[in-house]
């Protein structure tokens, strides 16, 4: 049973570029969340996908945008990378039943 | 903003020997979560308490929880250096049964080296 999938792995862009991320929850799980972890800190929680909307929101720019799909993948967009926005994105989904998030291994985003 | 702040934020100790790591958070919780991370990866989910709990167990792992105090701690039992990692507690504020709303707020983490 594949655990959460993200993809790339690694990612480098230049300042004022786009990037999509991309998350495939576990399988049975309908919830996917997206975290972003600047090196030596926690996540900080950036938003939430339920039933293809987003049903809670950190405290990001609209930069910061993401979408759910009716099989419950989800991408995770930024828009006009800054500098700033180097960090390792994660992506965790959770079932019907809270009992814990399953995170995937992340991508690491390289702005330069 | 971070809700846990774990406490010690390094921890250096030998195979064999407890570790004990300690969170605080500010304001009142549904549960709260413990996770690993190994080399700055993805994290793995160790164990959830909810508020209405008091102390849990998972195989070599033993969480407390103290509402009144808002802390929580992670204990190790004899450890090995394969336990080697990040260990984040998170806070989950939704009231009541949330039923997926589930926003995490995250510590800093407690970095545990343990040596062979």
């Amino acid at each position: 049973d594949a655990g959460v999938t993200q993809s790339p792995t690694h990612l480098i862009k230049t300042r004022g570029q786009q990037v999509t991320l991309r998350c495939s929850p576990k399988s049975g799980h309908d919830t996917v969340s997206w975290y972003q972890q600047a090196l030596g800190q926690g996540p900080q929680f950036i938003f939430q996908y339920y039933e293809e909307e987003e049903r809670q929101r950190g405290n990001f720019p609209d930069r910061f945008s993401g979408h759910q799909f009716p099989n419950y993948s989800s991408e995770l967009n930024v828009n006009a990378l800054l500098l700033g926005d180097s960090a390792l994105y994660l992506c965790a989904s959770s079932p019907p039943i809270f009992y814990g998030y399953t995170f995937g291994s992340g991508t690491r985003l390289t702005v330069v | 903003s971070q809700q846990g702040e774990e406490d010690p934020q390094a921890l250096s100790i030998q195979e064999g020997e407890n570790a004990t790591m300690n969170c605080s958070y500010k304001t009142s919780i549904n549960n709260l979560q413990w996770y690993r991370q190994n080399s700055g990866r993805g994290l793995v989910h160790l164990i959830l308490i909810r508020s209405n709990e008091r102390e849990k167990h998972s195989g070599r792992l033993r969480v407390t929880l103290d509402t009144s105090k808002k802390s929580s701690s992670l204990l190790i039992t004899a450890s090995r250096a394969a336990d080697t990692a990040s260990y984040f507690c998170a806070t989950d504020p939704s009231k009541g049964f949330s039923g997926g709303y589930n926003k995490l707020i995250f510590g800093a983490g407690t970095r545990l080296a343990v040596h062979p």
